[in-house]
């Protein structure tokens, strides 16, 4: 069994400040770990994923996250925001031999000029 | 190219009608998918095939049938529709199973009055 929990539905940042989206899993087996951004009026597409190795990971647009085992989590963030990130955000999970992730609720990201 | 396309992008329909979403992917994957997102951006699996084969049916009504005729291609079919279709449905691809992330179409906005 595998669940996702994205700590907060809103999150409001200033442009130029930094961005985390908190994100906890559970895993019955070792995780593959997804994040997505959603554009308004338009399909989901891949920010990044953790498989395996390197712990950190980076990923379009300035974003990286960090897979941290002993935490179960998987946090997005990004240095500075810019408008053009507004977005919602999902992070997502899938077991080893699974085809289907489980996807989070999302997190909707407002950047204020 | 578009990756993953759905037509069509927007469907307004009356309660009791039947109607279709197609969907296809140029991407050679093995397996696709039928999601529908609420009004709350809450994403739910619907069916998955892999290889033209059903490999997963989450509690769904049987008003929705999927159909592929080839691994490109995976419609939906809806018989019957209620107020409470209305939704974005989303049709993805992955390669297959594990690692893989997937690929998202555009969506279908489904309004039923």
């Amino acid at each position: 069994a595998q669940s996702v929990t994205q700590l907060g539905s809103h999150v409001s940042v200033s442009e130029g400040a930094l961005v985390l989206l908190r994100c906890n899993y559970s895993s019955s087996v070792p995780p593959y770990l997804f994040w997505y951004v959603q554009y308004p009026n338009q399909g989901l597409q891949l920010l990044l994923k953790y498989t395996t190795g390197a712990t950190l990971v980076k990923g379009i647009n300035g974003f990286e996250a960090e897979f941290k085992k002993s935490e179960t989590s998987f946090h997005l963030t990004k240095p500075s925001a810019h408008m053009s990130d507004a977005a919602e955000y999902f992070c997502a999970v899938k077991g080893g031999g699974s085809y289907i992730p489980t996807f989070g609720r999302g997190t909707s990201l407002i950047v204020h000029p | 190219d578009t990756a993953v396309s759905q037509t069509p992008k927007y469907l307004v329909t009356q309660m009791g009608n039947d109607k279709s979403i197609k969907c296809e992917q140029n991407l050679g994957h093995d397996t696709m998918y039928w999601y529908k997102q609420d009004s709350k951006k809450f994403l739910k699996i619907m069916f998955s095939y892999n290889n033209k084969e059903l490999i997963i049916n989450e509690t769904v009504p049987n008003r929705f049938s999927p159909k592929s005729p080839d691994k490109a291609h995976l419609n939906l079919h809806i018989n019957s529709l209620e107020l409470g279709d209305s939704a974005v449905y989303f049709c993805a691809s992955s390669q297959g199973q594990g690692r893989d992330e997937q690929y998202f179409g555009p969506g279908t906005r489904l309004t039923v009055t």
